[in-house]
């Protein structure tokens, strides 16, 4: 199976804040990565794909890029909305993973 | 993009079984990949499996592979997780729409099926 090791596990800032979050696989997987928000007691949201595809209608202040084995998800000023988990996940081959999860929380 | 309506919450005993399911609307409901997800209490999201309606074309996470059992009914556009249940079985179960075919994302979730499993 890959493994996808999302860091960090949680994280505090402030609304306006910009603030990364890492997805590193175990093996090469290409563009096939998807990052998704879960909001508290709500279902995941797809966010962005192919690595960098941000999702129609997603904020623009979410962008995501890739290098080698290495993904990120950049948020570049944080609004109140945002304080969430957040989720990569693989589906370059079966079993589909998902990162641990990134709780974004307000500092 | 399909949207999805899941059943209710369920309560059973340790031992028990139980059947969720998952109605799509929307174009094509045969011809997309449905998959399921579970998640813990307070933990991340495990993919359990994934059928295509139309051709009943099964795939499963050897973490899952002889505990549950995936099915459709195309019919009545409407995905089945049957589960036969253990007390560390309580969580939410998602069932998640794929976009195009099987090498790709999840585009559309439902809102989750909330099983608690105690004695």
């Amino acid at each position: 199976d890959i493994q996808l090791t999302q860091s960090p596990s949680s994280l505090s800032a402030s609304v306006g804040d910009r603030v990364t979050i890492t997805c590193r696989a175990s093996q090469d997987i290409g563009s096939s990565l998807a990052w998704y928000q879960q909001s508290a007691g709500k279902a995941p949201k797809l966010l962005l794909s192919t690595a960098s595809t941000l999702e129609s209608g997603g904020p623009s202040t979410f962008s995501a890029s890739a290098s080698g084995t290495d993904y990120t998800l950049t948020i570049s000023s944080l609004q109140p909305e945002d304080f969430a988990t957040y989720y990569c996940q693989q589906y370059y081959s079966i079993p589909y993973t998902f990162g641990q999860g990134t709780k974004l929380e307000i500092k | 993009e399909a949207h999805l309506v899941q059943s209710g919450a369920e309560v059973r005993k340790p031992g028990e079984s139980v059947k969720i399911s998952c109605k799509g609307f929307g174009d094509s409901f045969a011809a997309s990949w449905i998959a399921w997800v579970r998640q813990k209490p307070g933990k991340g999201l495990e993919w359990m499996g994934i059928i295509l309606p139309g051709r009943s074309d099964v795939r499963y996470s050897p973490s899952f592979q002889g505990q549950v059992t995936i099915s459709a009914d195309k019919s009545i556009s409407t995905a089945y997780l049957h589960l036969g249940l253990k007390a560390p079985d309580t969580a939410i179960y998602y069932c998640a729409t794929l976009f195009g075919t099987l090498w790709s994302h999840f585009d559309s979730w439902g809102q989750g099926t909330l099983v608690t499993v105690s004695s």
